[in-house]
């Protein structure tokens, strides 16, 4: 089956550096996404990756590696509004996204 | 400034009722999709539309069903509303699919609670 994984919570300092990984098993790959959703809003999008590497924006970077399954949403100089829901999805090779459960992020002042 | 606009931000309805959940999206956008969140468990895909007229089931179908006559708007139909279909719905809605990069713009969300 298609599996998609990423951790369910972590907590932050503001100010300082987060990771969230996610790791996934799909049925072809045409690219990963990372979606921001604030408490009781919509999921806005972040990040695009189809090749390996890193992509770089602003605070944000986002990292895959297709042979490892693997990516990860990189925040730097952590701010109170950065506490959400990031969501990981992989397009599949039907074209359809599947979705992770999602990373709550705290950010601890 | 791109837009995906829910009928409803929130709803309460009682078991049985026939619900209709409406979304429009102003960017002529070929696919819709018909999502439900959950706590603990990702966006599951309910039903989802490449084209006018054209409809695919998802994961989750059962309950549901959609409609799409314009391009524009994409229905979602609750044809007897039980309690596990409460949940936060999401419609969505992307460009072509064989367009890499398809980005999904989503509307703000239905919380409907069934009782």
């Amino acid at each position: 089956g298609q599996n998609i994984d990423q951790p369910t919570e972590m907590t932050a300092t503001e100010g300082a550096i987060v990771q969230i990984n996610c790791t996934y098993q799909t049925s072809g790959f045409n690219g990963l996404f990372w979606y921001q959703q604030h408490a009781g809003e919509a999921p806005t999008f972040l990040s695009y990756n189809v090749l390996d590497g890193l992509e770089e924006k602003g605070r944000f970077s986002s990292f895959l590696s297709r042979s490892k399954g693997y990516s990860y949403l990189l925040l730097k100089e952590l701010q109170m509004k950065d506490s959400a829901s990031y969501l990981c999805a992989v397009m599949d090779s039907n074209y359809q996204l599947i979705w992770g459960a999602g990373t709550k992020l705290i950010i601890k002042p | 400034d791109v837009k995906v606009t829910q009928s409803s931000r929130y709803l309460v309805k009682r078991t049985g009722e026939k619900v209709f959940l409406e979304c429009v999206q102003d960017m002529d956008h070929e696919n819709m999709f018909w999502y439900r969140q959950d706590p603990g468990l990702g966006l599951r895909l309910i039903y989802f539309s490449y084209d006018v007229k054209m409809k695919e089931k998802g994961d989750i179908p059962e309950g549901y069903s959609v409609s799409r006559e314009k391009k524009e708007r994409f229905s979602l139909i609750l044809e007897s509303a039980s309690t596990n279909q409460t949940s936060m719905y999401l419609c969505a809605s992307s460009r072509s699919s064989h367009d890499l990069n398809t980005e999904a713009f989503f509307g703000q969300g239905t919380r409907l609670t069934v009782v």
